[in-house]
């Protein structure tokens, strides 16, 4: 079963423009993380922010978690071409964790 | 994190017949996951695989069609049993490492 459910399903930018997509989820969490994947590709875990944390940072790159909305955000800032590519949340079960539906990315030139 | 080397990156099938996928982990782990994801769409986990066990399988997927091994801690693979178009996805292993999982780059399976 899927937890986590992006919006939105789809993000087109201009280059240079922050990027907002947003997760909302059912259940209690432990931690929320957030993953990218190119085209198809194998995914790369970008961050993981923690259930007694409400924000946190990594380069470009910003989650806020708000476990009273059962919600998450990610912020990339000054999108590059390199950024296009599907996110996706994913929320920690027992020995597992579940992934969203996605959020797809372009960066336009 | 750990490195995973998964092959083969992609294949073209005939129906019926069964495409067995390797994943190889650059250390030991406890659990290796298998997942599919399907065009377009999110990743959906398929089984859990445990060395020395048999693997867990999520609700709508079946061990005779998805039959795994786990003869060590550094290896598993996944068996797509008797294809069908249907079972034309991206199919990815997973080990849990640090402070997330690592993927591995994913087997693009066509059925025709």
């Amino acid at each position: 079963s899927q937890q986590g459910e992006e919006d939105p399903q789809a993000l087109s930018i201009q280059e240079g423009e922050n990027a907002t997509m947003n997760c909302s989820y059912k259940t209690s969490i432990n931690n929320l993380q957030w993953y990218r994947q190119n085209s198809g590709r194998g995914l790369v875990h970008l961050i993981l922010i923690r259930s007694n944390e409400r924000e946190k940072h990594s380069g470009r790159l910003r989650v806020t978690l708000d476990t009273s909305k059962k919600s998450s955000s990610l912020l990339i800032t000054a999108s590059r071409a390199a950024d296009t590519a599907s996110y996706f949340c994913a929320t920690d079960e027992p020995n597992k964790i579940i992934f969203g539906k996605g959020t797809r990315l372009h960066i336009l030139p | 994190s750990a490195v995973i080397s998964q092959k083969p990156s992609r294949d073209i099938c005939q129906r019926g017949t069964s495409l067995t996928i390797q994943c190889q982990v650059d250390s030991q782990v406890t659990m290796m996951f298998w997942y599919r994801q399907q065009p377009g769409q999110s990743l959906t986990l398929i089984a859990t695989a445990n060395q020395g066990s048999e693997a867990t399988y999520e609700s709508g997927f079946v061990i005779d069609k998805f039959p795994i091994s786990r003869p060590n801690l550094t290896f598993s693979t996944l068996t797509v049993s008797n294809m069908s178009p249907e079972d034309s996805s991206i199919y990815l292993c997973s080990v849990e490492k640090g402070f997330g999982y690592t993927f591995g780059s994913g087997t693009r399976l066509t059925v025709v």
